[in-house]
């Protein structure tokens, strides 16, 4: 099994570009999520869905919109880069909610706006 | 909103001594997970606690829930190269909450 797969590992952008991050699970999983890590900043949840058709805001949404496409695929997208933006990005799934157990993470998309 | 505090933020060891994590949290907690973080990599997760004063080990790695579930520790005996990493809490909310509030993170340097 391949887990979770993030595509691209890695993109530059420049201010005011858009892009889609990709995510697929292939554990079956219901809920997924995106995160974005910074330095000294920890994880901060962007989007989550908790199941096929579901999405819900995080802590930090704005500037980023996303779509459960199906059961297995959960996307990212910035409609217009900014620098603040960034970051590492994961995405991650578990079969249930979040708090209840383990979350498996993708090896991450490392984005850079200039 | 809820706040975790981890401490330390950095941990710089001799490979052999011991090392402590702890978490923190002003609210009563649902559960807590524990996750790694190799430098580079993603977070993978370690383990999770959800009953009162639970104690888990993993060979020289022992979790412990608080009894009050407001805080837990990761303890590792005799560090090894290969331990390090940044290590992560990350709490569930007692009641309704399907997210988890992760911590800053602890980050262990291991000396040969």
């Amino acid at each position: 099994n391949a887990g979770v797969t993030q595509t691209p590992k890695f993109q530059v952008l420049k201010t005011g570009q858009s892009m889609t991050l990709q995510c697929a699970q292939d554990m079956n999983h219901n809920s997924m999520y995106w995160y974005r890590q910074d330095p000294g900043m920890g994880l901060r949840l962007i989007y989550y869905s908790a199941s096929e058709g579901t999405t819900d805001k995080g802590e930090v949404p704005n500037g980023y919109n996303v779509s459960r496409l199906n059961k297995r695929e959960f996307s990212l997208r910035l409609e217009s880069a900014a620098p603040s933006q960034t970051s590492v990005y994961f995405c991650a799934s578990s079969p249930g909610q979040a708090n209840t157990g383990e979350l498996f993470f993708g090896e991450g998309s490392r984005l850079t706006v200039l | 909103g809820q706040q975790v505090m981890q401490i330390p933020q950095y941990q710089h060891v001799q490979e052999g001594e011991d090392f402590t994590t702890y978490c923190n949290s002003s609210t009563t907690l649902s559960n807590i997970q524990w996750y790694k973080q190799r430098p580079g990599g993603h977070p993978v997760f370690l383990i999770q606690l959800v009953k009162s004063g639970e104690v888990k080990k993993q060979k020289r790695l022992t979790f412990q829930f608080g009894e009050a579930k407001k805080n837990s520790s990761l303890h590792i005996t005799a560090t090894q190269t290969t331990d390090v990493g940044t290590y992560f809490c990350a709490v569930g909310r007692a009641g309704n909450n399907r997210k988890l509030i992760w911590g800053l993170g602890t980050s262990l340097a291991v000396n040969p």
